[in-house]
C-alpha cells in the first residue's frame, strides 16, 4: 500500500467547512483513495473513497487533484460530532486486502 | 439493528489468564479482520479470514489463535495473556468482489487491560 501523509491536526468552527488535506504522492494507478474516521472509543468508521473523480456522499466531498498524488475530504458544515481522528488511506479495493492506518489528522470542531 | 458487534465490550484480567473475544456480523459479508489499538492509539491489522479460512496472519505471536465457525462470525482468543497485550480490538467485515469497494465496517472495541 501507498503510503500517505496527513497533518497531524486540524481546527475548525462548528459550521464551517473542514477542509482535510492528504498528499499520496506515490500512489499507483489501480489504487483508490479511502478516507475513515474514528471517533472517540469508537471504531473507524468508513466515510469515502474515489479513483480520480471528485466524488460526493451524504457524509463527505472527496477532491482528488489531477495527478492523482494529493486529495482533500471536505465536511461541508462540520459540526462538534465531526470531532474525530481522520485517516488517509491508499489502497487497491479487490481480494482481501487489509486497511493500513497511518497517524490520521485529528480534527477539532469547536462551537 | 448492529451491524458488526462485539463482546464483551470492557476485559479486565490478570496476567498468564486465557481469555476470549466474540464478534458477530450481520451485514452477510464474507471477511472478517481483527484489528489491535495500541496504547499510542496505532491501528494495526492481525488478522483476515475469507468464507472461515485465514487470509492475513501479520505475525502475531501464537498465542493468539483467531477461530471463525461461520462466515459471520469471528473469535479471538488468547493464551498467556502478557502486560503488553491490553489495547482496544477492533474487529471488522467487508464483502470483496467484483461488486463491492471493499469497503470495512467495525465494531465498537473490546478493551482489554491485562493487570
Amino acid at each position: 500500500d501507498a503510503k500517505t501523509t496527513q497533518p497531524t491536526s486540524m481546527d475548525c468552527a462548528e459550521g464551517r467547512a473542514a477542509n482535510l488535506p492528504c498528499n499520496h504522492s506515490t500512489i499507483s494507478g489501480n489504487e483508490y483513495v479511502y478516507w475513515y474516521r474514528q471517533i472517540h472509543s469508537q471504531g473507524p468508521q468508513y466515510i469515502i473513497h474515489g479513483l480520480k473523480n471528485n466524488e460526493t456522499n451524504e457524509m463527505a466531498s472527496l477532491i482528488i487533484t489531477e495527478d492523482r498524488k494529493s486529495s482533500t475530504l471536505i465536511l461541508p458544515h462540520a459540526t462538534l460530532r465531526d470531532t474525530a481522528v481522520y485517516y488517509c488511506i491508499v489502497r487497491v479495493p479487490t481480494g482481501f486486502q487489509k486497511l493500513v492506518f497511518g497517524t490520521g489528522t485529528r480534527l477539532l470542531v469547536s462551537p | 439493528d448492529t451491524a458488526v458487534s462485539q463482546t464483551p465490550k470492557y476485559l479486565v484480567t490478570q496476567m498468564g489468564n486465557d481469555k476470549s473475544i466474540k464478534c458477530e456480523q450481520n451485514l452477510g459479508h464474507d471477511t472478517m479482520y481483527w484489528y489491535k489499538q495500541d496504547s499510542k492509539k496505532f491501528l494495526k491489522i492481525m488478522f483476515s479470514y475469507n468464507n472461515k479460512e485465514l487470509i492475513i496472519n501479520e505475525t502475531v505471536p501464537n498465542r493468539f489463535s483467531p477461530k471463525s465457525p461461520d462466515k459471520a462470525h469471528l473469535n479471538l482468543h488468547i493464551n498467556s495473556l502478557e502486560l503488553g497485550d491490553s489495547a482496544v480490538y477492533f474487529c471488522a467485515s467487508s464483502r470483496p468482489g467484483r461488486n463491492s469497494y471493499n469497503e470495512q465496517f467495525f465494531g465498537p472495541g473490546t478493551r482489554l487491560t491485562v493487570l
